[in-house]
Parts: structure tokens; sequence; C-alpha cells
């Protein structure tokens, strides 16, 4: 089925250091979403986005959803140890019920 | 934010038993539910879309005889793996629109284990 084109597919930092990933599709979309899954959880919302341009916040997180709509990124300042995890971004079409997902991006932090 | 949760945890059984998994909106009345399956290292894959008072739409390549879904209520949803087998041993997890906010969230997910 249809995905969304998400990168890096993993990332290995050093704590304190930004984060950033992304998301693109050849679609439109008009909802994007971002999720964190930690390992034998479901994923839990961490921003929605509903307007093209819109940037978001929530703590040290911003999302963006992109002008053209076809895209959307992430960004995570000074990350932490709980940062740790699988970031999976989702989009919804206009009309849409389903979600289509990125493959995940595997954030791992040297402490 | 919202809360939707799944029950059981985690379920462990013989080959051939059925399983019943159920999923709840605690927050917010969900017209629409859906169930996904997950393989290790990998993304989310839809199973299928349940809608509270009608038939399930089932993804392409799953079984609706084999993995029955009801939707009887606007905040409880439950799957049904039926002669379960050990190649359906995965990670079920199911979420729930909010239609107020065109968002889903998602439940903590069911490890099911067929020996």
């Amino acid at each position: 089925g249809q995905q969304l084109n998400q990168s890096p597919q993993s990332m290995f930092i050093q704590e304190g250091e930004d984060v950033s990933m992304n998301c693109t599709s050849s679609s439109i979309f008009n909802t994007w979403l971002w999720y964190k899954q930690d390992p034998g959880e479901g994923p839990v919302l961490l921003i929605a986005l509903y307007k093209a341009g819109e940037l978001t916040s929530n703590g040290r997180l911003t999302a963006q959803f992109g002008i053209t709509r076809k895209d959307s990124f992430l960004n995570i300042s000074a990350s932490i140890p709980s940062d740790v995890g699988i970031y999976f971004c989702a989009g919804l079409i206009q009309g849409a019920q389903k979600l289509v997902f990125g493959q995940g991006t595997r954030l791992t932090i040297n402490p | 934010g919202a809360v939707v949760s799944q029950h059981p945890s985690w379920v462990i059984c013989k080959s051939g038993t059925s399983v019943k998994i159920e999923c709840r909106s605690l927050d917010f009345q969900a017209t629409t539910m859906f169930w996904y399956r997950q393989f290790p290292k990998q993304s989310l894959m839809l199973m299928a879309t349940s809608n509270e008072g009608s038939k399930a739409t089932y993804e392409q390549g799953v079984e609706k005889d084999k993995f029955l879904i009801n939707h009887a209520s606007l905040t409880l949803s439950t799957l049904t793996v039926t002669s379960a087998h050990p190649e359906d041993s995965s990670f079920y997890i199911c979420s729930a629109r909010d239609p107020g906010i065109d968002t889903q969230y998602f439940g903590p997910g069911t490890r099911l284990t067929v020996l």
C-alpha cells in the first residue's frame, strides 16, 4: 500500500544533540501526525498538524506541516535518554479514514 | 491526551483456539476504530477498519473469517483471532479516530503468542 517516505531510517546521536527527521510524499495530505513508539507499546501521539505551513511545538519537539502539503518534519532539541524509540509520521488524505505511515525512524542515544 | 485501552496486554494460547482482544476509547466516542498488526522492526500494517454498527472493511490479504471484528458500541471494538496458529503470533494494536479533531489515538497493543 501507499507509504510515506520517512528519513532517516535510523539515527545514532549523543545525548544533548538536536534531532531532525522528515517525511515526504507525492500525494497531498490534509493532516500530518507524528507518533513515538517505545518497545512493546503502542504509538503515542506527539504532535498533530492540520494546516499547510503550521508550526507546532510540544516541549522540546517541534513539527511543521509543509507548504506544499506533501511533507512534514519533526525536530527534537537537546535530546535526552528517554527520547530513544521509533518515531513514525502518518498522514491523512482528504476524505480518507486510513492513516498512511512512514517507515519509522529509530533513534538511539549514546549517553 | 485521549486514552485508548486494550485488553489483554498479552496472551498465550494453544494452536486452534480463538482469542478475543478488546479495544476501548475512554475519552471520546469513536465511530471508527482500526486494527493493526506489527511485526518486529516494521511499521504498522492496517488489517481492517471498524465502523460502529456496520461491517468492518478488511485490507487486501486479510482473511475476514479468521480475524472477526465487532464494533458494537461507540467505545468498544473487538478483534477475535479464530483458530489461531503460530503464524498469527504478533503484536496487535488498535486505534480510535476522534472525529472532532480528525486524529487517531492508539492503544497500548496486545502481544499474541500462539504455541
